[in-house]
């Protein structure tokens, strides 16, 4: 069973510090990596994806990927109240293309 | 703007119903796939499909079926609700096989009594 894992939280930071989310993976073979944002009551949205290892930079978000290790991490610099959400880690399962596989989130607490 | 629209925001149904849950995207993705979440559970692949008429099953596919007949529109059937159903249901799309990144409806917050 491929897996993806992922701290569930609460991961509590103040305001302005940098938030670190963190996600290990099962499958080899996975080539994209996905990171969504939950708000309570609401349906997830796409804000990263990185496809090759090393960083990738979009505005206060930096997604990481280390494919030897398998594991995907997300950073949020200068946190906001309004960042905090539920943060889902999908990977695409490469053997049946297109289906992606989501952890179970961490949810992220921004504190003024 | 992709927009993935779903039927309904909340439904409460009987025990024993036929539950249909509509789906609609104008994006013309190929893709599209239902989700159930459920607290401490994540989301959870319930049916995708990468085509017109075609389907596959996903991680949970029982007691739910789907129809595809049209591109843009993918149907779950709950053929007899039960309680163990209730929950939020997600329809998403995504373009292509090789282009994953789904887009996802607002969810039904579906409830069997």
């Amino acid at each position: 069973q491929k897996e993806v894992e992922q701290n569930s939280g609460p991961l509590s930071v103040p305001e302005g510090a940098i938030a670190s989310l963190n996600c290990t993976y099962s499958d080899r073979g996975s080539q994209s990596f996905f990171w969504y944002r939950q708000y309570s009551g609401k349906s997830p949205e796409l804000i990263m994806f990185i496809y090759s290892n090393g960083d990738k930079e979009d505005g206060r978000f930096t997604a990481q990927l280390n494919k030897a290790s398998q594991y995907v991490s997300l950073l949020i610099r200068d946190s906001q109240p309004s960042d905090s959400a539920t943060y889902l880690c999908a990977v695409n399962d490469y053997n049946q293309g297109g289906k992606l596989i989501f952890g179970q989130g961490t949810e992220l607490s921004v504190k003024p | 703007d992709v927009k993935v629209t779903q039927s309904s925001r909340y439904l409460v149904k009987r025990t024993g119903e036929k539950v249909f849950l509509e789906c609609v995207q104008d994006m013309d993705h190929e893709n599209m796939f239902w989700y159930r979440q459920d607290p401490g559970l994540g989301l959870r692949l319930i049916y995708f499909s990468y085509d017109v008429k075609m389907k596959e099953k996903g991680d949970i596919p029982e007691g739910y079926s789907v129809s595809r007949e049209k591109k843009e529109r993918f149907s779950l059937i709950l053929e007899s609700a039960s309680t163990n159903q209730t929950s939020m249901y997600l329809c998403a799309s995504s373009f292509s096989v090789t282009n994953e990144k789904l887009f996802f409806g607002s969810g039904t917050q579906l409830s069997v009594l």
